[in-house]
């Protein structure tokens, strides 16, 4: 089956760039949507289509996906980014796998 | 508003069997396909099942086929999920979600989760 691969914990200093991986085999042939997900809340969608940010979502997050790798970037991080964040995969067929997530923590 | 509203967590003994709901609201919830996604406490996000708009095409992930059941009934615009020979491992927060609504190859709207407990 399918894997996504997030690393486990990233920590950044406020008004810093955060980087989040998610790595999977051939993910830049499919498309990448991200999840922000605070305790005790439903995941909310930042990134859909590997780059593309919804209405209502900050400028300082952004997408890209190539190769192997999409990444989630977070600008200018405030502290209310501090939450946990998931990667997702859209591929041939309805396998929506998620990454194993990433809990961000703001120092 | 769109809203999502699932019902029918409770504690349950393994092997037992569940009905889940998903009320929805503020959209022509007949025009949407629907998945579920559940998360285990203190675990990621798990796909569950999937079901077309008009209900003729389903998906299930491994871990839940030939154990659970997707439907839909959109006169009442409400999503189940009939749950059969519950595990423990089945515990979690399970989420009603749409993908597609405002933004293609996303879940973009999710309700609020409701939690199935599994145990003796």
């Amino acid at each position: 089956s399918y894997e996504l691969t997030q690393p486990p914990s990233v920590s950044v200093s406020p008004g810093q760039t955060a980087s989040i991986t998610c790595s999977g085999d051939k993910l830049g042939d499919k498309y990448v949507s991200w999840y922000q997900q605070r305790p005790g809340q439903s995941p909310v969608l930042l990134i859909s289509q590997d780059t593309r940010r919804p209405s209502g979502i900050p400028e300082r997050f952004s997408g890209s996906n190539s190769g192997n790798t999409a990444t989630l970037t977070i600008s200018g991080t405030q502290a209310m980014d501090e939450a946990d964040y998931y990667c997702q995969a859209w591929g041939n067929g309805p396998n929506y796998v998620f990454g194993t997530g990433t809990k961000v923590t703001v120092l | 508003e769109v809203q999502l509203l699932e019902s029918g967590g409770v504690l349950i003994q393994p092997g037992g069997s569940l009905r889940l709901s998903c009320a929805a609201s503020g959209f022509t919830f007949s025009s949407y396909a629907m998945s579920w996604v559940r998360q285990a406490p203190g675990k990621g996000l798990e796909w569950v099942s999937y079901i077309s708009v008009t209900g003729d095409t389903t998906h299930y992930a491994d871990s839940v086929k030939g154990r659970f059941t997707i439907s839909r009934d959109n006169s009442k615009n409400t999503l189940y999920l009939q749950m059969s020979n519950l595990r423990p491992d089945d515990t979690a927060v399970y989420y009603c979600a749409i993908a597609g609504y405002y933004e293609n190859y996303a879940f973009d709207i999710w309700g609020q989760g409701t939690m199935v407990t599994v145990s003796s």
